[in-house]
């Protein structure tokens, strides 16, 4: 499965935007770039997904590079909510499909 | 209601004690995972089910066993709890088209 790099961790003051980078450079033409954030004590949840296009949805926005081994999730406001752990996942949608968490990057809203 | 349902949420257990721990998904989607999770790490694959008949091993099988009685349950079974084996565990589900997938809450087992 093609693996993912991501910063372990990353400030953002309240109100302002967010971009969280993720490195994919072994990313193959069937894979989905997925991301999902654990926040403390729940369990992890979907916040986007796209293949080659840039993506939005009214959580975040999800860009992606042209040759497709960078992308970048957006949070267009960071709120207190928002602090958590991201999690970049490459989902090939032949075989079994399944979402490998790496370590993920955990973001801290400043006050 | 939850979409996902674990149960316990919580679990303490000694060594060389049979636990099963229970997931229940009222989405009706037709996959279903259980995911191990250490203090700082990622989710790691324990086992899953693509429906009623299949089961599959994951990245950390060994010292598990699951059984999917239902399309909407799918436990996973200890036969011989040890302490290394100490963690959060999700259950999860998705459809065939593997777009989002749903968390459970997470059971914290700890083992002495």
């Amino acid at each position: 499965d093609a693996k993912t790099t991501q910063p372990n961790s990353m400030e953002s003051n309240e109100e302002e935007p967010v971009h969280l980078p993720c490195n994919h450079s072994t990313i193959s033409g069937t894979d989905y770039i997925h991301w999902y954030r654990q926040l403390p004590s729940q369990g992890p949840e979907y916040v986007i997904h796209g293949l080659t296009s840039n993506v939005n949805n009214r959580m975040a926005s999800l860009a992606i590079a042209e040759d497709r081994k960078s992308s970048t999730l957006i949070l267009h406001r960071a709120t207190l909510r928002d602090a958590a752990v991201y999690y970049c996942i490459l989902r090939d949608v032949t075989g079994a499909n399944n979402l490998f968490f790496g370590t993920g990057t955990r973001l801290t809203v400043i006050p | 209601d939850a979409d996902v349902t674990q149960t316990p949420r919580n679990r303490i257990t000694k060594t060389g004690k049979r636990i099963m721990l229970e997931c229940s998904q009222t989405k009706g989607h037709d996959r279903m995972y259980w995911y191990r999770q250490d203090p700082g790490l990622g989710l790691r694959l324990i086992y899953y089910s693509f429906d009623v008949k299949d089961i599959n091993k994951g990245e950390i099988s060994d010292g598990y066993s699951v059984s999917r009685q239902a399309q909407a349950k799918f436990s996973l079974s200890l036969e011989s709890a040890i302490p290394n084996q100490t963690a959060l565990y999700f259950c999860a589900t998705s459809d065939h088209r593997n777009t989002e997938a749903f968390f459970g809450q997470g059971t914290r087992l700890t083992v002495v």
